[in-house]
């Protein structure tokens, strides 16, 4: 069966410091991937998606980079983080051909202090 | 993207049924109805989805208007457990595109 882990489940860092949020998935191949972010009673943003290893897509300008190293894993990354960065990251899959569910992992809450 | 317009808040009493109306005036024939739900302090769980015809499944059933233009979620008799924020959205038949969520219907069920 498919799985996805995320970690770390929670994570406090200070402004200007660097961030690596991982993302996996076992069980699947070619899934999409997706990094999204929610901030405190607010809803889903969608940050970005990936349909394929080195096929990226942002969705929000911001100073936060995706990549895609390896076709399962799916890695968030800052290079100075900034207080608006908090939030709940959720990382997400989804099967590549066919209509189904999407499925998402446990979330990073995240604290920029 | 084809929008989604749900109401952003609904109450209801428990052991009650619950009606979650959503509207989806652009939505295009290859167009899949997706509801997912969030808990408190998680990622989103999916509950159903449907094309054309009615669902049903052991969460929830899905009635979808018959020109597709708007579906209703339904819960058959709500639980506390079923507090949560539900999401509408849609998603193109072949899956693979991005994933945008709207702002959900944040239900609150009494006790």
């Amino acid at each position: 069966s498919q799985t996805i882990h995320q970690w770390p489940a929670t994570l406090v860092q200070p402004v200007g410091s660097p961030l690596s949020l991982e993302c996996t998935v076992e069980g699947t191949s070619n899934p999409n991937l997706y990094w999204y972010r929610q901030a405190a009673g607010r809803g889903l943003q969608l940050l970005f998606y990936s349909i394929g290893i080195d096929q990226i897509s942002s969705e929000v300008p911001q100073n936060l980079s995706a990549s895609r190293p390896q076709d399962r894993q799916f890695i968030l990354s800052s290079k100075k983080l900034l207080l608006s960065d908090s939030g709940f990251y959720l990382c997400a899959w989804s099967d590549t051909f066919r209509n189904t569910e999407a499925f998402f992992g446990q979330g990073t809450r995240l604290t920029v202090v | 993207d084809a929008k989604t317009t749900q109401p952003n808040s609904m109450e209801s009493n428990e052991e009650e049924p619950v009606h979650l109306p959503c509207n989806h005036s652009t939505i295009s024939g290859t167009d899949y109805i997706h509801w997912y739900r969030q808990l408190p302090s998680q990622g989103p769980e999916y509950v159903i989805h449907g094309l054309t015809s009615n669902v049903n499944n052991r969460m929830a059933s899905l009635a979808i208007a018959e020109d597709r233009k708007s579906s209703t979620l339904i819960l058959h008799r709500a639980t506390l457990r079923d507090a949560a924020v539900y999401y509408c959205i849609l998603r193109d038949n072949f899956g693979n595109e991005k994933l945008t969520f709207g702002t959900g219907t944040r239900l609150t069920i009494i006790p």
